[in-house]
């Protein structure tokens, strides 16, 4: 059962736009909710985390979007770089257990 | 401060043939994962380790996977017999509590089963 569903599955975007990746998930007792970071080769890497009692979190370029009611998160992605290009995975846990999304490929051109 | 660490970096066995990877985790993490990603998904949790005791391993394939981590510090993850469908990359990732916290990830072993 996939209780994480993230799009798009790839994304190319300009050097300077904004990149825009989404994930819903299903399980009403999911309670945080990172998004992760992975370039070819690696593991992934936490980027930003955002718990249900905030709306919004920023950090730098990075900004995660919550709406609780529509049990949706997204993440945006600000005067996208070309070292931004990676594959980024929406994740959501429960008492510690987690569940990822299957990951968006973004390109970004110079 | 040293980051997970994982070997070997890539491993390719015939199927039937088994095959174990192991797993340092970041010094004092007491929660210890290890993910299956298979290519063009999210990694997939296989079992959760709190110090030495299981927390998690529903997602296992208990008929050919096992994992243990002694002592509560390292650890080992096996497969036999493998199959193709094993073909992935084997995450291991540490965390200090296990309560919906950052996890630390090594790069992986990407195996191959032929």
């Amino acid at each position: 059962q996939q209780q994480v569903k993230q799009s798009p599955q790839s994304l190319i975007v300009q050097k300077g736009g904004i990149s825009i990746i989404n994930c819903a998930y299903e399980n009403t007792a999911f309670d945080y909710f990172p998004w992760y970071q992975q370039f070819p080769g690696k593991g992934p890497a936490l980027l930003i985390a955002i718990r249900p009692d905030v709306s919004e979190k920023k950090e730098g370029r990075f900004t995660i979007s919550f709406n609780k009611s529509a049990k949706q998160f997204s993440l945006h992605i600000m005067d996208s770089q070309p070292g931004d290009s990676a594959t980024y995975f929406c994740a959501a846990f429960s008492a510690g257990k987690s569940t990822f999304g299957d990951g968006t490929t973004l390109t970004v051109k110079p | 401060e040293a980051g997970v660490a994982q070997s070997p970096r890539y491993k390719i066995i015939e199927k039937r043939q088994s095959v174990a990877f192991w797993c340092n985790p970041i010094s004092g993490h007491a929660t210890l994962y290890w993910y299956q990603q298979i290519l063009g998904q999210g990694p997939k949790l296989l079992i959760q380790f709190q110090n030495n005791g299981v927390v998690d391993d529903s997602q296992l394939p208990k008929d050919r996977f096992s994992a243990e981590r002694l002592k509560g510090v390292d650890s080992t993850l096996k497969i036999q017999p493998a199959k193709l469908e094993d073909s992935a990359v084997y995450l291991c990732a540490s965390s200090n509590r296990g309560y919906n916290e950052k996890l630390f990830f090594g790069s992986g072993t990407q195996l191959s089963v032929l």
